[in-house]
């Protein structure tokens, strides 16, 4: 594998429904940052980890919960979710916080009934 | 509220035309600046960075940045159909990290 890899790169869960989206990094980074993208808005940063700590958290709804347990892997834990949460979520990855050239994994395609 | 500006398109060329994509950002102490490429359904990919007033050339892209007028743009030379997609600037200011505009769609016509 190479690159920033996510999982699964799709899903469909009910709004009671606890589900978690993982996303890895073979590029030696040490951040990571979740990002939600919904037709016709920009980008919208959620969380950055930077060497395992968290660093950023752009008032995200409790709902959504990221996990760091290490530099290569990232996890966004969902609960609760709601229609409008439906969305194109995608993890990307850099050098370090400072340096801003960054890497995006595919994406993982969430549709909320 | 940091903002980065991108007119939405289509923006339409035929093949063999140069591309001229636009962006403004209002943080005039930004610094670092990129554009993306994303096709449909898939992750952006980044394509370019510019950090300096004037011009950066890599290959059939170039980057064009003007501090003064807050503004960045990205040339395709040669435009081709696998050129069509949509085109995201980003924008970094102070300790922030990127800020997306909502994209340009590109649509190179054969």
């Amino acid at each position: 594998e190479t690159g920033v890899t996510q999982t699964p790169r799709h899903l469909v869960m009910g709004m009671t429904n606890k589900k978690s989206l993982k996303c890895e990094q073979h590029l030696g980074h040490n951040a990571m940052y979740w990002y939600k993208q919904s037709a016709k808005k920009p980008l919208e940063l959620m969380f950055v980890y930077n060497f395992k700590e968290q660093t950023e958290n752009n008032s995200v709804p409790s709902r959504f919960s990221p996990e760091c347990p290490n530099s290569s892997h990232l996890f966004l834990h969902l609960h609760t979710l709601q229609p409008e949460d439906s969305a194109l979520y995608l993890c990307a990855s850099s050098h370090s916080r400072g340096t801003y050239e960054q890497y995006f994994g595919p994406g993982t395609r969430l549709t909320v009934t | 509220q940091k903002e980065v500006e991108q007119n939405s398109g289509p923006l339409s060329v035929p093949e063999g035309a140069i591309a001229s994509l636009n962006c403004t950002y209002s943080d005039r102490g930004s610094q670092s600046f990129f554009w993306y490429r994303q096709y449909s359904g898939k992750s952006p990919e980044l394509i370019m960075s510019i950090y300096s007033n004037g011009d950066k050339e890599d290959g059939r892209f170039t980057a064009q940045l003007n501090k003064a007028s807050q503004y960045v743009s990205l040339l395709i030379r040669d435009s081709q159909p696998s050129d069509s997609a949509t085109y995201l600037c980003a924008v970094v200011s102070g300790n922030t990290p990127l800020v997306f505009g909502k994209g340009t769609r590109l649509s190179v016509i054969a």
